[in-house]
């Protein structure tokens, strides 16, 4: 039974647009969220990160915003770089539990 | 370099083998954890060790084990292997799990 979903496998965005990736999750008692990059023939790297007490965390380009109600969350990239195509999961836990991966996005930044 | 290292990097072996994939957690991290990524889906967790101890168990089959050793390292079992336990195998330390993991590159495993 998959907890955390990411419906869309493929995203492509021109270089300088708002590229918006999503997650949705089954568990409400999830109250820590990631974002983790990946590149081919690499492990996954952690990006951000998002509590359950918050709605936004924003770190330079990268914005993760969470929809409780909606157990929804999203990533935005902001501009988009050609450096930034790779596979994004976004990840869900209970606190001191391990972690739920999505099945990933993959992003794609046309130059 | 993510500081987490797994070995080897790449293994092809028949089915019906026994293979043994290893993960050194970096330096001060107690915690690991191991996760199956197979063609189109996400990172399922396998199991996780604290300290030496088993922590929690996800989607792990009867014929994989692990263990994590004193000197905190871990190694991944996995036995009898069928053509669908093909995939890439993630090793991940934290020291804080609560603040996410240092991820391996991983061992890509191909069952022939």
């Amino acid at each position: 039974d998959q907890q955390v979903k990411q419906n869309s496998p493929s995203l492509s965005v021109q270089e300088g647009r708002i590229s918006i990736l999503n997650c949705d999750y089954t568990n409400s008692m999830f109250d820590y969220f990631l974002w983790y990059k990946k590149y081919p023939a690499e492990g996954p790297t952690f990006l951000i990160s998002i509590s359950s007490i918050k709605d936004k965390n924003e770190d330079g380009r990268f914005t993760v915003f969470l929809n409780k109600s909606a157990k929804h969350l999203s990533l935005h990239i902001v501009p988009s770089q050609p450096g930034d195509s790779a596979v994004y999961f976004c990840a869900a836990s209970i606190t001191g539990s391990q972690f739920y991966f999505g099945t990933g996005t993959s992003l794609t930044v046309i130059p | 370099d993510s500081g987490v290292t797994q070995t080897p990097k790449h293994l092809i072996t028949a089915t019906g083998q026994r293979v043994t994939l290893r993960c050194s957690p970096r330096s001060g991290d107690l915690s690991v954890y191991w996760y199956q990524q197979s063609l189109d889906q996400g990172l399922q967790f396998l199991i996780q060790y604290y300290n030496g101890e088993e922590r929690a168990k996800g989607n792990i089959l009867e014929r994989f084990s692990a263990q994590q050793f004193p000197d905190l390292h871990s190694e991944l079992n996995l036995s009898s292997l069928e053509l669908g336990d093909s995939a890439l195998y993630f090793c991940a330390s934290a020291r804080d799990p609560n603040y996410g993991y240092t991820f391996g590159s991983g061992t890509r495993l191909t069952v022939v």
